[in-house]
């Protein structure tokens, strides 16, 4: 079947633009976490829903990020007045069972530039 | 938070060689370690992960070790093929968050 998909897959943004990155999860997928992850770096994590409930958004840097998945299903990371330190790529991954202890599966990403 | 920690940064060996990934974290509640590979310009894929049940786990050419009490897990991967070249992260579980290493970039030289 289809694995993890995003949208737009690349993004430039002027400064002070708002931007929303989508994500596809495989269907049937319980869990759903969006990532940061800068260049040369690790995936950071931002936050993370179960089904439609936003349970951990701890990882969030910022106000002006804000993320949603109303139907437990698609997901939108929604960035507001993006900065040059926003510019990354932003990985969503989900997995069938709640939690993180399970293997996630990965998107191809969305790299957001900033300029 | 947890802070994991991932030695070398950069790794190159022969074709055959073997290839040893270290990582280290702070959490003694951290469960759950996996190990993903990412491909230049690709998503990363999980390719093993253990519990903090278990002290080692083996798969074909990949096997991974956990040392709860030093609180240290190694990716080992024998007969390395160049296929093998990838940035390779390791991650500690805690809570839900999945809190990765800065990553290796191995390099097979056949």
């Amino acid at each position: 079947g289809a694995g993890v998909s995003q949208s737009p897959r690349y993004k430039v943004a002027k400064r002070g633009q708002d931007v929303a990155l989508r994500c596809d999860p495989i269907s049937g997928h319980v869990s759903l976490f969006w990532y940061q992850q800068a260049l040369g770096q690790g995936p950071e994590f931002l936050t993370y829903f179960q089904n439609e409930a936003q349970l951990d958004k701890s990882g969030l840097p910022s106000d002006r990020f804000f993320a949603e998945r109303p139907e437990g299903s698609v997901s939108t990371l929604k960035i507001q007045r993006t900065q040059q330190e926003d510019s990354a790529v932003y990985l969503c991954a989900s997995s069938f069972e709640p939690g993180a202890n399970y293997e996630q599966y990965f998107g191809p990403g969305t790299r957001l530039t900033v300029t | 938070g947890e802070n994991v920690e991932q030695h070398p940064s950069t790794l190159s060996v022969q074709e055959g060689d073997s290839a040893v990934i270290k990582c280290t974290y702070s959490d003694s509640a951290s469960n759950y370690f996996p190990w993903y590979k990412q491909e230049l310009g690709k998503r990363p894929q999980l390719i093993i992960d253990i519990r903090s049940n278990v002290g080692e786990k083996k798969d074909q050419r990949i096997a991974v070790t956990l040392n709860k009490t030093a609180k240290h897990f190694s990716l080992h991967i024998t007969e390395t093929q160049p296929e093998d070249s990838a940035v390779y992260f390791c991650a500690a579980l805690r809570a839900n968050n999945l809190f990765f290493g800065t990553g290796t970039r191995l390099t097979v030289i056949p």
